[in-house]
């Protein structure tokens, strides 16, 4: 079973609905965070979390909200997608314990807003 | 400020051929991890290869090869004889104890056609 797990995998949705991606993880890493990778940008970092108190903004964060549910569960919400949200979005862990911030990649789930 | 420059942004050549993607990055850390990850067509993001900032050696792997300069603050990414599996978005990435995340570069994309 694969360490890091996203649902779902591909969505499509529409302009102005509300939507959840959700992560999972059987690391036991305390660290969590949400990226979306769009075309000749790489990946960007929407929020982080540290712990289930500690919920961190990324770069990229407006338009976008997050719960930490668990140790094991991080949630990506878009309360009102809008086309340009279309992207990958990947769960990544890493384990506080480590200096390099080494990070694990879920899947990805492929979001699409018409 | 942190920061991954990958310069390339796609690169296209015929089987059998050698390739090497650049890396640029830049800190103020003295201690620092580089990344390199690659994502081929289906999505998913593979991990390659991890060096702490105290190890120049230069590794290989198989047909891959790694070439780490502090001098010139690069990573790059060589692949020898390239296959058309190789064909995929290659980010390099730096992570360091006082950034608490992964900063990535832009990623470059490689087709290899046979």
């Amino acid at each position: 079973d694969a360490d890091v797990t996203q649902t779902p995998r591909n969505r499509i949705t529409k302009t102005g609905k509300r939507i959840m991606l959700e992560c999972s993880q059987t690391k036991g890493h305390d660290r969590m965070y949400w990226y979306r990778q769009d075309p000749g940008l790489g990946l960007r970092l929407i929020y982080y979390s540290f712990d289930v108190k500690d919920i961190n903004k990324g770069e990229i964060s407006d338009g976008y909200s997050v719960s930490r549910q668990a140790q094991a569960k991080f949630s990506l919400s878009l309360e009102s997608a809008i086309p340009n949200q279309t992207a990958l979005y990947f769960c990544a862990t890493s384990d506080q314990n480590r200096v390099d911030n080494e990070q694990f990649f879920g899947p990805g789930t492929r979001l699409t807003v018409l | 400020a942190q920061k991954v420059t990958q310069a390339q942004t796609e690169i296209s050549v015929v089987e059998k051929e050698d390739v090497t993607l650049d890396c640029v990055y830049e800190t103020r850390d003295t201690t620092y991890y580089l990344f390199w990850y690659k994502q081929p067509p289906s999505g998913e993001l593979v991990f390659l290869i991890r060096r702490n900032s105290f190890d120049e050696q230069n590794e290989i792997s198989g047909r891959y090869s790694w070439n780490f300069q502090k001098s010139t603050s690069s990573f790059n990414f060589t692949i020898t004889a390239s296959q058309v599996v190789d064909s995929a978005v290659y980010f390099c990435a730096l992570g360091s104890y006082n950034t608490d995340k992964l900063i990535f570069g832009t990623g470059t994309r490689l087709q290899v056609f046979p």
